[in-house]
């Protein structure tokens, strides 16, 4: 099946760059989709389709998705920033559709 | 506003079964694809099962296939997560979330606050 990997932990301090990557076999041609989670509540749809995001989320927040290689990058990185992240990605067929990167987590120094 | 509330989650041997169930509210849920997601504690996310709108299309994931059956009623705005042959590894908090695609997949753009599930002896 299909593996997506994500580094387990990215640190970075506040006002600057974070990209956390989520790597996987030709994932530039799928659509990826990244998700933030913060300790004791769901999950939080950031980017989808590689690179919008939906209403409520900061321009500070966006994507891009090449060759093997996907990319969240959060800019200008605040302290309510520091969260567990998630790609995921529809596989092929119907052997297991959906798949979660094994998350990343993101901390503000 | 979109709402998707998970209850029937509890402590259940192992090999006993649950029945979870996730009531949504807010959008028209006959037009959405929607999955259950999972999370044993401190761990990450592992995707479960997935149907479409209609409920002809289900897939699960290898770890229960066989075990889990998802169903939806889209009279009654729910779905269903019949679980059984419980093994203490199925211990997680569990999801329903929306596909945001209509007509195609896309990311999962609402979630449940989730119902945990423990299988202990």
């Amino acid at each position: 099946s299909y593996v997506l990997t994500q580094p387990p932990s990215v640190s970075v301090a506040p006002g600057q760059t974070a990209r956390i990557t989520c790597g996987g076999n030709n994932i530039g041609s799928k659509s990826v989709h990244w998700y933030q989670q913060k300790p004791g509540q769901a999950p939080v749809l950031v980017v989808y389709d590689d690179s919008d995001r939906p209403s409520g989320i900061p321009e500070r927040f966006s994507g891009s998705n090449s060759g093997n290689t996907a990319t969240l990058t959060i800019s200008r990185v605040e302290a309510g920033d520091e969260a567990d992240y998630y790609c995921q990605v529809w596989g092929s067929g119907s052997d297991h559709p959906v798949v979660f990167g094994g998350g990343t987590k993101l901390t503000v120094l | 506003e979109v709402h998707l509330v998970e209850s029937g989650g509890g402590l259940v041997q192992p090999g006993g079964s649950l029945r979870l169930s996730c009531a949504a509210s807010g959008f028209t849920f006959s037009n959405y694809s929607m999955t259950w997601v999972r999370q044993a504690p401190g761990k990450g996310l592992e995707w479960v099962s997935y149907i479409s709108s209609s409920g002809r299309t289900i897939y699960y994931s290898d770890s229960v296939k066989g075990r889990f059956t998802f169903s939806r009623d889209n009279a009654e705005n729910s779905l269903y997560l019949q679980m059984s042959g419980l093994r203490a590894e199925d211990t997680a908090l569990y999801y329903c979330a929306r596909d945001r695609g209509v007509g195609y997949r896309s990311g999962f753009d609402y979630w449940g606050q989730g119902t945990l599930v423990t299988v202990s002896s």
